[in-house]
């Protein structure tokens, strides 16, 4: 089966910091998401990217949040100043093939003390 | 927009007993249906997904869920359930236009007691 991965597994973070959360998508997919999920609580749609741009985005990401993929391989996902509400897991996922099924990684914990 | 409904928040079944778990979803056109399941610390493995045709499907562990569009449902059913089953289950509907993104329940947590 296809594999996803993402790093690091678990991102420990100050208040106001910045963090990247990385993830090696499925090569040949082209469409590229990323979710979370507060602990407890369901996964919800951050923003999508196609074609190298984002093609859809949630309420929840707004100007602190920013995503590109730069070498055509790696899909990052930027929080500029984290806050304390950020605290979640975060899943990296790609589809685009076989009727818009989706493959998630298995996730990055990002804690913000 | 989407939406979707799991009612049980947690279920507890015996091992070797049937599992249904309920999920109803909200959607404008023909849905695009999905099972995932978490087990603890984990990512989210699909199980089975409904695109069209028949609406019972079948999926991986010996799952199978059916889609019924007068009752907005696609619940999900294992007639045996194993220890390992022990998981959380999300339903999920994904947007069929041109980002397929996808729309998650609050999930089901399924405690298996021997």
């Amino acid at each position: 089966e296809p594999e996803v991965t993402q790093t690091p597994s678990h991102q420990v973070t100050q208040m106001g910091q910045e963090v990247i959360l990385r993830c090696v998508p499925i090569s040949n997919h082209l469409y590229f998401y990323w979710y979370r999920q507060i602990l407890g609580q369901k996964v919800e749609f951050l923003v999508s990217f196609y074609n190298n741009e984002i093609s859809e985005k949630s309420e929840i990401f707004d100007d602190q949040f920013s995503v590109e993929r730069p070498d055509g391989s790696n899909f990052t996902l930027k929080i500029r100043s984290t806050k304390l509400e950020d605290s979640a897991m975060y899943f990296c996922a790609a589809g685009g093939l076989a009727g818009n099924e989706q493959f998630f990684g298995p996730g990055t914990r990002l804690t913000v003390l | 927009a989407q939406s979707v409904t799991q009612p049980d928040i947690h279920i507890t079944v015996s091992e070797g007993a049937s599992l249904e778990l309920r999920c109803n979803y909200s959607y404008g056109a023909t849905p695009y249906l999905f099972w995932y399941v978490q087990s603890p610390g984990q990512g989210l493995q699909l199980l089975l997904k409904y695109f069209s045709g028949d609406t019972l499907v079948q999926g991986i562990k010996g799952f199978e869920a059916e889609f019924k569009r007068s009752q907005s449902s696609f619940n999900l059913r294992k007639p045996s359930v194993h220890w390992s089953d022990a998981a959380e289950y999300f339903c999920a509907v994904g947007d069929g236009g041109s980002n397929y993104k996808l729309t998650f329940g609050k999930g089901t947590l399924l405690t298996v007691n021997p």
